[in-house]
């Protein structure tokens, strides 16, 4: 079956600390990839998206991801989190039927 | 303006009740989306709608139905609203090619 999974329901880093969030899909053909954000009480707000070409790919706000296709996965990493950085993150992925299907998403909590 | 609009933004309604939630887009975009989103379950696909005359079930469609009034107007029925519908809708829109997806802000229903 299809799916996205973000192996890590909740992760706490220290601030100034990396950070690595968690993604593999399972899909026929590489899909079309994608991280969002979303802070508090806030919309979704798309941080980096992975289309082709070279795999690690720079988004904003200091983020990163690295496609690695024989894994399956699409990991995201920020050298050092921020306070602001406290937010849910979704991977997302567009297979061939353009129909966006998100993980069910990873909180990140930010310690001073 | 936003180019995806969301009206309105919270909302309390009763079980047994309808309730319309309203989505509009300036982006000139064919394709509409209605998501959901619940606490682990990340955002879950209700309805789409690749132009005006087209509307497809996503997977989680029971219990709602969708209009698609115009190009830029995607509306969100509940017929009759149960507490279990209680939950953070999103309307969404992408271009014909599907990679650039735009949220709206959200509504945030609960019924109870």
């Amino acid at each position: 079956a299809q799916s996205v999974t973000q192996p890590d329901i909740h992760i706490t880093v220290s601030e100034g600390a990396s950070l690595e969030l968690r993604c593999n899909y399972s899909y026929g053909a590489t899909p079309y990839l994608f991280w969002y954000v979303q802070s508090p009480g806030q919309g979704l707000q798309l941080l980096l998206k992975y289309f082709s070409g070279d795999t690690l790919v720079q988004g904003i706000k200091g983020f990163e991801a690295e496609f690695k296709r024989s894994q399956s996965s699409f990991n995201l990493r920020k050298p050092s989190v921020h306070w602001s950085d406290a937010a849910e993150y979704f991977c997302a992925v567009l297979p061939a039927d353009y129909k966006l299907s998100f993980g069910a998403g990873t909180t990140v909590t930010v310690r001073a | 303006d936003a180019d995806v609009t969301q009206t309105p933004r919270n909302r309390i309604t009763k079980t047994g009740k309808r309730i319309m939630l309203e989505c509009s887009q300036t982006k000139g975009h064919d394709r509409m989306y209605w998501y959901r989103q619940d606490p682990g379950l990340g955002l879950r696909l209700i309805y789409y709608s690749f132009d005006v005359k087209d509307i497809n079930k996503g997977e989680i469609s029971d219990g709602y139905s969708v209009s698609r009034q115009a190009q830029a107007k995607f509306s969100l029925s509940l017929e009759s609203a149960i507490p279990n519908q209680t939950a953070l809708y999103f309307c969404a829109t992408s271009d014909h090619q599907g990679y650039g997806y735009t949220f709206g802000s959200g509504t945030r229903l609960t019924v109870v």
